[in-house]
């Protein structure tokens, strides 16, 4: 199965509110990142967090990694209608692995 | 900086037909990713080289996929005979400097292959 699975699947939240992805994976790691991808298009590289950090910032992202369990989340606060996209964790280790994705909807 | 160029953006062929994707990774990058996504599978990884030379070919679903990388600029991705399974958007991405392989990936705008 996929080692990075992104939870929920769909996410549609209003202009303003938070969204809140989570990924998971199953062996260790290098680091984790997280992309985004709009409709047709390919993806783009949002954050790198390092298996040595526990929460990393970039303007209105914030990623947080609990290597204990395994996890990582995106927060996207104060979320506008441009964020509308799929975002996609990678787990980089001795293998590539990129997640199933999340759809969020921001809805003006 | 053009980015990571992928060819054909779109690609309609019919079944059995030999179909040639084609990469130019992003200047000085030494890394080069192919990889598949289609609705039921997400986004796979089909083969990545480092310096010219593949790596990891293991995502590579059968022999009928081959793919290549004579030179630092430039990669291709075969797949010989083409069969309608194989219908999905490819992408190709590359990353560079020391320890590349773990670096973010810059990511092509992909091929949309569909065969009948």
């Amino acid at each position: 199965s996929q080692q990075g699975e992104e939870d929920p699947q769909a996410l549609s939240i209003q202009e303003g509110e938070n969204a809140t992805m989570n990924c998971s994976y199953k062996t260790s790691i290098n680091n984790l990142q997280w992309y985004r991808q709009n409709s047709g298009r390919g993806l783009v590289h949002l954050i790198l967090i390092r298996s040595n950090e526990r929460e990393k910032h970039s303007g209105r992202l914030r990623v947080t990694l609990d290597t204990s369990k395994k996890s990582s989340s995106l927060l996207i606060t104060a979320s506008r209608a441009a964020d509308t996209a799929s975002y996609f964790c990678a787990t980089i280790g001795n293998q590539f692995y990129f997640g199933t994705g999340t759809s969020l909807t921001v809805i003006p | 900086d053009a980015g990571v160029i992928q060819s054909p953006r779109h690609e309609v062929t019919e079944m059995g037909q030999e179909v040639t994707l084609r990469c130019k990774p992003i200047s000085g990058h030494n890394s080069l990713f192919w990889y598949r996504q289609t609705m039921m599978r997400g986004l796979e990884l089909l083969i990545y080289f480092n310096n010219n030379v593949p790596i990891d070919d293991s995502g590579m679903p059968e022999d009928r996929f081959s793919a290549k990388m004579p030179n630092a600029s430039f990669s291709t991705l075969k797949i010989q005979p083409s069969e309608p399974r194989d219908s999905a958007v490819y992408f190709c991405a590359s990353n560079g400097l020391r320890d590349s392989s773990y670096n973010e990936q810059f990511f092509g705008p992909g091929t949309r292959l569909t065969v009948l």
